[in-house]
């Protein structure tokens, strides 16, 4: 597509319920990165792909969080169990190339979480 | 480890008025890139301008003008005769050096009135 594209846009649940967050990158775009950003504070890293392959999960924060690009296009972040701390705007970047300082990363709009 | 600060939280100023928002930012890379993006109220984040540590030449843009200086570790953006639609979030951003994530300040909120 022309743009970045996150659903859903806003998603409230109640505490305990799984979530999953969809990312649908530019087309062609081989990097994808997902980001957690609260209220007043810049983006926070949490995984990001090169293809299919997720090579680094390190700002996961624990293992309620996952997320998967099977075949190097959509990718899906999922929280199970969610908790009211997990409330946030939840984020997807891309980027033409593998990692490189250079990258320029073309933001989606964000899915906005809140956990009741 | 990289890291990228914002001193300034938030800036109010009337339109017309220059404004600077300063960057600094902490690397043991000797060659590095650093961003600008935008986030107006609408929620978007907006690539603004990358830099390669190798330019220090200092970049205008119409308005915007960034004014990089590595003995420093400083990254600051001005904005020329500022107007209203340039009320919105801004923040500066580093790659870290492990791989592809970049590290984001904690943004400058620049509110300019009428």
């Amino acid at each position: 597509g022309a743009g970045v594209s996150q659903s859903p846009r806003y998603k409230v649940t109640k505490r305990g319920q799984d979530v999953a967050l969809r990312c649908d990158p530019i087309s062609g775009h081989v990097s994808l990165y997902w980001y957690r950003q609260a209220l007043g504070q810049g983006p926070e890293f949490l995984t990001y792909f090169n293809y299919e392959a997720q090579q680094d999960k390190s700002g996961l924060p624990n293992d309620r969080f996952s997320a998967e690009r099977p075949e190097g296009s959509i990718s899906t972040l999922t929280i199970q169990r969610t908790e009211q701390r997990d409330s946030a705007m939840y984020r997807c970047a891309t980027g033409r190339t593998a990692y490189s300082g250079a990258n320029v990363l073309t933001f989606g709009a964000g899915s906005r979480l809140t956990v009741l | 480890a990289q890291k990228v600060t914002q001193a300034q939280t938030e800036i109010s100023v009337v339109e017309k008025e220059d404004v600077t928002l300063d960057c600094v930012y902490e690397t043991r890379d000797t060659t590095y890139y650093l961003f600008w993006y935008k986030q107006p109220p609408s929620g978007e984040l907006v690539f603004l301008i990358r830099r390669n540590s190798f330019d220090e030449q200092n970049e205008i843009s119409g308005r915007y003008s960034w004014n990089f200086q590595k003995s420093t570790s400083s990254f600051n953006f001005t904005i020329t005769a500022s107007q209203v639609v340039d009320s919105a979030v801004y923040f500066c951003a580093l790659p870290d050096n492990q791989g592809g994530k970049l590290i984001f300040g904690q943004g400058t909120e620049l509110s300019v009135k009428p």
